[in-house]
């Protein structure tokens, strides 16, 4: 069956920090993967996504990048924290047009 | 830009009895989905409904869709506490890659 591990699930980092935050996937191949952020008690935006090794779309410009080392591995990082870049961050998986499945957060405090 | 809308915000009910939520979305959809998340803790996939499904039951979920009014609507009959949630509402547009979640219902269910 397929799962996906996501790591840390709390982070505190201060303000001008790097930031690498890691998420894999077990048990299918060639998975499009996704990176959320979520604001308190809002919806989720959608940060990145990418259908391949490599491949990477960005949906909203800011401080934050993506990569796709591996077919199952999606890496979030920052090379400097702002405060504005606290919130939930979920990963998670898709094949084709069917429904999502997401790791179980990170919360990143930036302080 | 939000593709779907959930209302309301939040609903607050007896054990035992139905809760309702609804969803409207923007643009033509390829399916539109339904997905719950306990505080803290990543969503998991509810249901889905394709755009040429008007019905679809899962145990105690009920959902529709009106492809004509862009809207669909999420039923839990037989309400417990333990469907003390957030739910939202996804949908995936005909073109699109990814899905675009609404802001979410926060649904308290009081023994």
């Amino acid at each position: 069956s397929q799962t996906i591990h996501q790591w840390p699930a709390t982070l505190v980092q201060p303000v001008g920090s790097p930031l690498s935050l890691e998420c894999t996937v077990e048990g299918t191949s060639n998975p499009n993967l996704y990176w959320y952020r979520q604001a308190a008690g809002r919806g989720l935006q959608l940060l990145f996504y990418s259908v391949g090794i490599g491949q990477i779309s960005s949906e909203v410009p800011q401080n934050l990048s993506a990569s796709r080392p591996q077919d199952r591995q999606f890496i979030l990082s920052s090379k400097k924290l702002l405060l504005s870049d606290s919130g939930f961050y979920l990963c998670a998986w898709r094949y084709f047009n069917e429904k999502l499945f997401f790791g179980s957060g990170t919360q990143l405090s930036v302080l | 830009s939000q593709q779907g809308e959930e209302d309301p915000q939040a609903l607050s009910i007896q054990e035992g009895e139905n809760a309702t939520m609804n969803c409207s979305y923007k643009t033509s959809i390829n399916n539109l989905q339904w997905y719950r998340q306990n505080s803290g803790r990543g969503l998991v996939h509810l249901i889905l409904i394709r755009s040429n499904e008007r019905e679809k039951h899962s145990g105690r979920l009920r959902v529709t869709l009106d492809t004509s009014k862009k809207s669909s609507s999420l039923l839990i009959t037989a309400s417990r506490a333990a469907d003390t949630a957030s739910y939202f509402c996804a949908a995936l547009s005909g073109s699109a890659r990814q899905l675009t979640f609404g802001s979410g219902t926060q649904l308290t269910v009081l023994p």
